[in-house]
């Protein structure tokens, strides 16, 4: 099937460690972003790609480290989780801008 | 400053009844923009843009650059209609630019 997929769907972990999240597409898409959920619902755009390229880096902790080793891969390196990281975090590709963007199942990270 | 508000945090209504999910903008130059469908605990799905102009589950969106607004309307609400759905515009237009959500509107249809 052609999709955005993303590991793991769950990620429950305790304060302090650090984890990664994985994504690739296999729509051909040039652009890959990560959305952060949070507990409102509220989706907002934390770092976008194009062709492997680092558009986007909004007001994110440096703890927060995306990796895009080819366009079809963007994972997310988190370190020193803390229990505000606890969201739900959603990988997207498109075609490009103005284009609609195709979205992962999203990973729900808790931090205990 | 570019935004999407939804005004709307939750709407109610009863199956059969008409639908408006409210979503206004601000931006400066020509918008692009979009509805997305969240079901219960499932990926964000495009539901339509703007320059579609098409019906997607009976559902229509008309762009009004007047009132800066892109409401989204069905005329007979179903329960599998029930969702949170967000509206969303591109921010600019430069390779990588992302999309800004409105904080969404939980549509609740019951019988």
């Amino acid at each position: 099937d052609t999709a955005v997929s993303q590991t793991p769907k769950y990620l429950v972990t305790q304060m302090g460690n650090d984890k990664s999240i994985k994504c690739e597409q296999n729509l051909g898409h040039d652009t890959m972003y990560w959305y952060k959920q949070d507990s409102k619902k509220f989706l907002k755009i934390m770092f976008s790609y194009n062709n492997k390229e680092l558009i986007i880096n909004e007001t994110v902790p440096n703890r927060f480290s995306p990796k895009s080793p080819d366009k079809a891969h963007l994972n997310l390196h988190i370190n020193s989780l803390e229990l505000g990281d606890s969201a739900v975090y959603f990988c997207a590709s498109s075609p490009g801008v103005g284009q609609p963007q195709h979205f992962g199942d999203g990973t729900r990270l808790s931090i205990l | 400053a570019q935004r999407v508000t939804q005004p709307e945090k939750l709407l109610s209504v009863f199956k059969g009844a008409p639908v408006e999910l409210k979503c206004n903008y601000s931006y400066s130059g020509s918008p692009e923009l979009f509805w997305y469908v969240q079901y219960s605990r499932q990926r964000l799905q495009l539901l339509l843009r703007h320059i579609s102009r098409e019906s997607i589950k009976g559902f229509t969106a008309d762009l009004n650059k007047g009132e800066t607004s892109f409401h989204l309307k069905k005329p007979f609400a179903q329960e599998e209609d029930s969702a949170m759905y967000y509206c969303a515009l591109y921010g600019g237009d430069q390779a990588g630019t992302a999309l800004i959500f409105g904080k969404g509107t939980t549509l609740s249809v019951s019988s």
